[in-house]
């Protein structure tokens, strides 16, 4: 049972919009940063979005982030076939004084 | 260029000690802010964030596997290692480690940047 909380999975037709939640409380998502990673099949996953909002450089701008409250989105617009993968986001918990992440979203591009 | 590869047993015993190993390039575990974590992913299951250890030699650990890790760093070989006591089949895993660019903790909690970038992972398995 992951401390954060995401859908097991979302689709969506090529070109269009998805977003990936990310549910938490105020021990973490709410007092601390998130960030979001791709783990396509096979491989060790990637960063996406650090700091609730910030795309590392090399990362196309078809991806965005946000956070409100205890809860945090992952956004993919032009969805392509090469985004199916694993997303998941992750943050600090104050409580816990530990790293945690979300349990993992699957996107299928249909 | 930062990078970051996994070492270590590809078996092992249940009950044995695993020892892992993250040899990393391209940044300096001496520099303020920076730190590597360990995270594992089961077979089809989600990532487990394991422990940390930042530039001034503190550490943080998951609560649920405190007792049985211990993370250390060897600054001038560029190396960080993880030991994990009493193993058992249910930590046959993957297990990565990654560079956090930015870290940074107050008295009332840490901020943590992102895991960028990741090793390639080394994977686990724990069977007699």
């Amino acid at each position: 049972q992951s401390v954060l909380t995401q859908p097991p999975s979302v689709s969506a037709a090529p070109g269009q919009k998805v977003t990936i939640s990310c549910s938490g409380s105020s021990s973490n998502i709410g007092n601390n940063y998130v960030s979001w990673y791709q783990q396509l099949p096979g491989t060790a996953p990637k960063l996406l979005i650090y700091d609730n909002n910030h795309r590392p450089s090399g990362i196309p701008d078809r991806f965005s982030g946000s956070k409100s409250g205890t809860s945090a989105t992952l956004g993919i617009t032009g969805l392509q076939t090469g985004d199916e993968a694993d997303y998941y986001c992750a943050t600090w918990d104050t409580s816990l004084s530990a790293g945690v992440f979300g349990g993992g979203t699957k996107l299928t591009v249909l | 260029q930062v990078t970051l590869r996994e070492s270590g047993p590809a078996l092992v015993k249940p009950t044995q000690t695993l020892t892992l190993t993250c040899a990393f390039s391209g940044f300096s575990l001496s520099t303020s802010g920076m730190c590597v974590s360990w995270i594992r992913q089961a077979p089809g299951k989600a990532l487990e964030w394991l422990a940390l250890i930042d530039w001034d030699d503190d550490t943080y650990y998951s609560t649920s596997l405190k007792t049985r890790l211990t993370i250390s760093k060897d600054t001038s070989k560029n190396q960080v290692v993880l030991t994990m006591t009493n193993v058992d089949p249910v930590d046959t895993a993957t297990y990565y480690c990654a560079r956090i660019f930015k870290f940074f903790c107050s008295s009332d909690s840490c901020y943590v940047a992102g895991f960028d970038p990741w090793g390639q992972g080394i994977r686990v398995t724990v069977s007699s």
